[in-house]
């Protein structure tokens, strides 16, 4: 089975700098998706960013990308030029293409980020 | 709009009833699930249906059932066996289960507040 680790529960940035949330996981697949999630305090799901295993390059969107290290399994999410809008629950979510359970989101426990004015 | 509509937002019952969260989606997906989210615990999957009549345990299935009797329609009952239902419960689809949507893996609805006393 996968599992995501997201090992800081709660972070805090000043507005307007940069912040990093870490993210591990642990699979034996190697053809895969990882995603970051964002739920604000309305606890609306909302799609952040996405990457495809077999990429190299990190994905960016925006004020976001990710810091993505396929043998250390590790998927970092960089949010540059924090906003208060910013402030919410992160998840971290992984998903395998192939054998049971192929194609369900595992997530983690969530990082709370809160931008500070 | 396409999407998915979770009634009611707050639902409150007395310990020993069963309760049924409602989840509509007017996406013409295939696939939806049921999500429980428990603070620091992040989301965790209870049900989850491909096709009409089919549907499939997920990690946390004990104490809940579930009804695919149309396509747009996922309702999730909360029965008293469930020994600790109080929690926030999401509702996601997803245009098919078998097949990547490496874009967007899963559309969420706003969520049900379950308090049980």
């Amino acid at each position: 089975a996968q599992t995501v680790t997201q090992s800081q529960p709660e972070m805090s940035v000043q507005e307007a700098e940069t912040v990093t949330l870490s993210c591990t996981y642990d699979t034996s697949e190697n053809n895969y998706y990882l995603f970051w999630y964002k739920q604000p305090p309305s606890r609306q799901m909302i799609l952040v960013i996405r990457q495809e295993a077999y990429k190299q390059q990190n994905a960016t969107e925006n004020r976001f990308s990710v810091n993505f290290q396929k043998a250390a399994k590790s998927f970092s999410l960089k949010i540059s030029d924090s906003q208060l809008g910013d402030t919410a629950m992160y998840f971290c979510a992984f998903m395998k293409l192939s054998g049971a359970g192929s194609y369900q989101l595992t997530f983690g426990k969530g990082t709370k980020l809160s931008v500070i004015p | 709009d396409g999407g998915i509509t979770q009634s009611p937002k707050y639902l409150f019952r007395k310990e020993g009833q069963n309760v049924t969260l409602s989840c509509e989606q007017n996406l013409n997906h295939d696939a939806m699930y049921w999500y429980r989210q428990d603070p620091g615990q992040g989301l965790r999957l209870i049900y989850y249906s491909q096709i009409v009549n089919d549907f499939q345990k997920g990690d946390i299935a004990e104490g809940y059932s579930v009804s695919r009797e149309k396509k747009e329609s996922f309702p999730l009952t909360v029965t008293s066996a469930q020994k600790n239902p109080t929690a926030f419960y999401l509702c996601a689809s997803s245009i098919e289960l078998n097949r990547p949507n490496y874009n967007s893996p899963l559309h969420f609805g706003n969520g049900t507040r379950l308090t049980v006393t």
